[in-house]
């Protein structure tokens, strides 16, 4: 499978630990975002990186927040401390630039987030 | 502020029937929609996509209109099969802007019933 993976699919932690999530994209796509998605809402944007470079990111990823992406190729989204207000579904997705002829996001399966 | 809308929550259609699911948004910089469909417990997939120098594209049973002066997107399903059960999100995204980021709509849960 040549898919956006990620991992662990899901997590359960108690609140004031920390927990790191992994995204390996689709090969050659050199965009990569991260999203967080609750109950009843649509995904909601944290970052994106173009290749190793972070070039946006939400006011949602709080100092807390931190995400990276070293060699351009995996990423990791790190949350320190964490609150019960964390508790989501985190999605990874990656694109070839403009997501080639259509535009599109791929989406991983994303990793569950539930803080006790 | 929630630039992309999606204001029916759920739509019911019989199989066989149209099924129109509606996103509106509100930044006139948004020249990319796309349509995504997600299941429970799996991340979302992509539909379909359209550019605001369009106002119509179609792929198989699905095809969006983009009407750009009334900021209004729409997604018609048709014929529907049972297996569109699904909650479908609306995103749009701004390049010209400079950004890459897609803004998602909130969702709209269709129930095709057999």
């Amino acid at each position: 499978d040549t898919g956006v993976s990620q991992d662990p699919r899901h997590k359960i932690t108690k609140r004031g630990q920390n927990v790191t999530f992994r995204c390996d994209p689709i090969s050659e796509h050199n965009r990569l975002y991260w999203y967080r998605q609750t109950l009843g809402q649509g995904p909601e944007f944290l970052t994106y990186f173009q290749n190793e470079a972070q070039l946006e990111k939400s006011r949602l990823l709080s100092d807390r927040f931190s995400a990276e992406r070293p060699k351009g190729s995996f990423s990791t989204l790190e949350i320190q401390r964490t609150e019960q207000g964390d508790s989501a579904m985190y999605l990874c997705a990656s694109s070839p630039r403009r997501g080639g002829s259509t535009g599109e996001l791929f989406f991983g399966e994303g990793s569950r987030l539930t803080v006790l | 502020d929630q630039q992309v809308k999606q204001n029916s929550p759920s739509l019911s259609v019989q199989e066989g029937r149209i099924s129109i699911l509606n996103c509106d948004y509100t930044n006139s910089m948004f020249d990319y929609f796309l349509w995504y469909k997600k299941y429970p417990a799996e991340g979302p997939t992509f539909l379909i996509s359209i550019s605001s120098i369009k106002d119509k594209n179609e792929d198989g049973r699905f095809t969006v209109f983009l009407n750009k002066s009334a900021k209004h997107l729409s997604l018609h399903i048709v014929p529907s099969q049972p297996g569109d059960s699904a909650v479908y999100f609306c995103a749009a995204s701004a390049s010209t802007s400079g950004t890459y980021k897609y803004i998602f709509g909130t969702g709209t849960r269709l129930k095709v019933l057999a």
